[in-house]
């Protein structure tokens, strides 16, 4: 059964600084890895999606980063800004087509101004 | 055009009633999932359905679990004789399959406590 990890639960860090979050799963056997973004209240945002043949994506301040053999994914985040702050969530697709999807718990994170 | 909606957004009930919660997916998407979120764990994958099938239901809880989708839109998932551990956030998604492989799209979400 596949497991998703997320690391750290929670993280606070003032405004500029840059950040990763870290998401690990335990079967590598997964059709791609996606980033989402929760606020509170609201439902999901698709941030980043990464194949399973890409090592990386990147959208303006965010860079994913996927390493399929080891099971590991980071998302990277440059320059925080307050508005950042939310619930990351990193879930794994085992197939093509249609096919649910597992989750991590979530890193919650809050950019203080 | 419009996102996924859920309705309702909140609701307060007591333990032992039923409750149904409803999904409007995105028109044309044939997909729907349905998923839980309940407080300090991820997101638990429920039951999926295509068209108004459910090839996978391996996710629903318990007996007191169920769904349907009619003229694939709409989805309603009842739960029954709720108790205090089905407090969760009920999240629905729909999706279809392009170039990229398949998309969820994520409504807001039902927020249910049971008392």
């Amino acid at each position: 059964k596949q497991e998703v990890t997320q690391i750290p639960a929670a993280l606070s860090v003032p405004e500029g600084e840059n950040l990763v979050l870290n998401c690990s799963f335990t079967d590598s056997a997964i059709y791609n890895l996606q980033w989402f973004r929760q606020d509170p209240g609201k439902g999901l945002t698709s941030l980043l999606l990464i194949q399973s043949s890409q090592r990386e994506q990147t959208s303006g301040r965010l860079n994913a980063s996927l390493d399929k053999s080891s099971g590991r994914s980071t998302l990277y985040i440059a320059a925080s800004q307050p508005g950042d702050s939310a619930t990351y969530l990193c879930a794994v697709r085992r197939g093509s087509g249609y096919s649910t999807l597992t989750f991590g718990k979530g890193t919650m994170l809050l950019v203080s101004p | 055009g419009a996102g996924v909606s859920q309705s309702p957004s909140n609701k307060v009930t007591e333990k032992g009633k039923d409750v149904e919660l409803r999904c409007d997916p995105i028109s044309g998407h044939t997909a729907l999932y349905w998923y839980r979120q309940s407080l300090g764990q991820g997101l638990e994958f429920l039951i999926y359905f295509q068209g108004n099938s459910a090839p996978d239901k391996s996710g629903l809880p318990s007996d007191r679990f169920s769904a349907e989708r009619t003229g694939g839109s709409v989805s309603t998932l009842t739960i029954q004789r709720t108790q205090q551990e089905d407090s969760a956030v009920y999240l629905c998604a729909s999706s279809r399959v392009g170039r990229a492989g398949e998309t969820q799209y994520f409504g807001p979400g039902t927020r249910l406590l049971v008392l």
